[in-house]
């Protein structure tokens, strides 16, 4: 099955800031690759994904990058704000089989010192 | 926007107990999930549905079972709770093509 390595497991960064988390993946044929934040409390919550028919996607300070030759992919955070801090998960799914199943890494908790 | 209600935010039991997790959805989403959280290990699947009385074994269905009797609502089921399942308990849902959705989560403790 589907494999997810996630790092660091932590980051500090100081606010303004870009802060970078990094996932690969086992399988080739996975095809959508969803981050999610979550804060203290609460669900995880989807702040961006992208398709493995894209290399990049950008939504305001945040990205994502996709490479699919060397199966990995990136979270970039660009100017930091403290509101930042939470734990990211990456994960990955071979979408369209129509399970949806996702496989998450294992997490990093980011802390953005004001 | 999507809302998944998770009936209880903390819950304590003891060891032997039957335990049910509730989760509800608002969204006609056909496909529900749950997800076990521990520290340093992320979100492992446990159980997912993807129709009313249908159900697939995630990566770690051992000790659990589930029920979809209604497309809103997806139960996960410990039938005989042991300590090693005190965890984090996350219900999520999706739909078409969309991405999953989650619940706040259910704290489990088992003593």
């Amino acid at each position: 099955g589907e494999n997810v390595e996630q790092h660091p497991s932590t980051l500090s960064v100081q606010e303004g800031d870009s802060a970078v988390i990094k996932c690969t993946y086992s399988d080739s044929a996975s095809n959508y690759f969803p981050w999610y934040k979550q804060e203290l409390g609460k669900g995880p919550q989807l702040i961006i994904d992208i398709r493995s028919n894209v290399g990049e996607k950008k939504d305001q300070r945040i990205a994502v990058t996709l490479n699919k030759t060397a199966k990995h992919f990136s979270l970039h955070i660009t100017e930091t704000q403290p509101e930042d801090s939470a734990v990211y998960f990456c994960a990955a799914s071979k979408r369209d089989t129509g399970r949806r199943a996702l496989t998450f890494g294992s997490g990093t908790r980011l802390q953005v010192q004001p | 926007d999507v809302k998944v209600t998770q009936s209880s935010r903390y819950l304590v039991k003891r060891t032997g107990e039957k335990v049910f997790l509730e989760c509800v959805q608002d969204m006609d989403h056909e496909n529900m999930f749950w997800y076990r959280q521990d520290p340093g290990l992320g979100l492992r699947l446990i159980y997912f549905s993807y129709d009313v009385k249908m159900k697939e074994k995630g990566d770690i269905p051992e000790g659990y079972s589930v029920s979809r009797e209604k497309k809103e609502r997806f139960s996960l089921i410990l039938e005989s709770a042991s300590t090693n399942q005190t965890s984090m308990y996350l219900c999520a849902t999706g739909g078409g093509t969309g991405p999953q959705h989650f619940g706040d989560g259910t704290r489990l403790s088992i003593l």
